[in-house]
């Protein structure tokens, strides 16, 4: 069990360029969660994903994101023209199974700066 | 709409110092499920404990407790003998049953002093 991996873990662009990050969850886990946390906040709720299907959005997912998981394994979430206002932390979470009550596992995070 | 409130943004103490940390929920729904979760410096967050809305026994595990009571929709957490390595913000957080969303608190960040 190596636990969720987040790569980047910094990025520093300029405005308007486009970022990737890639979270990889623990391996059997089915469930993918994107959060963003901002300086003194809790974690939001970005989108989520069981399997390879994306199942739930936040408002908060302009159309400049998107998120996509091929083949149910590694998860990409991309930003597009990036703003200063998407410098955040974002943060990956997996879990295993299909109750709504199960814990997550949260992976560093990729810290994202736009100049 | 539902909602966490943590009220306590820091909380300093000296070690060995008892601790609580305070959290407040909204919902309107009668299954839902409350959890705790530890950030330390590296960015990880931890999780730490579970309750279930049905379930309201308290429960303890080493220095740690946890006070649920449905009548105040409070889930408040007590950290005993504190320690320098509990120092971590630390995030209260509300599903709903059916739900695949963690609504978070914006945490309380614990200082503990040598």
């Amino acid at each position: 069990d190596t636990g969720v991996s987040q790569n980047p873990r910094h990025k520093i662009t300029k405005r308007g360029q486009n970022v990737t990050f890639r979270c990889d969850p623990i391996s059997e886990h089915n469930r993918l969660y994107w959060y963003r946390q901002t300086l003194g906040q809790g974690p939001e709720f970005l989108t989520y994903f069981q399997n390879e299907a994306q199942l739930e959005k936040s408002r908060l997912l302009s159309d400049r994101f998107s998120a996509e998981r091929p083949k149910g394994s590694f998860s990409t979430l991309e930003i597009q023209r990036t703003e200063q206002g998407d410098s955040a932390m974002y943060l990956c979470a997996s879990t295993l199974g299909q109750a709504t009550n199960e814990k997550l596992f949260f992976g560093s995070g990729t810290q994202l700066s736009v100049l | 709409a539902q909602k966490v409130t943590q009220a306590q943004t820091e909380i300093s103490v000296v070690e060995k110092e008892d601790v609580t940390l305070d959290c407040v929920y909204e919902t309107r729904d009668t299954t839902y499920y409350l959890f705790w979760y530890k950030q330390p410096p590296s960015g990880e967050l931890v999780f730490l404990i579970r309750r279930n809305s049905f379930d309201e026994q308290n429960e303890i595990s080493g220095r740690y407790s946890w006070n649920f009571q449905k009548s105040t929709s409070s889930f408040n957490f007590t950290i005993t003998a504190s320690q320098v390595v509990d120092s971590a913000v630390y995030f209260c957080a509300l599903r709903l049953d059916g739900g695949f969303k963690t609504i978070f608190g914006a945490g309380t960040r614990l200082f503990v002093k040598a």
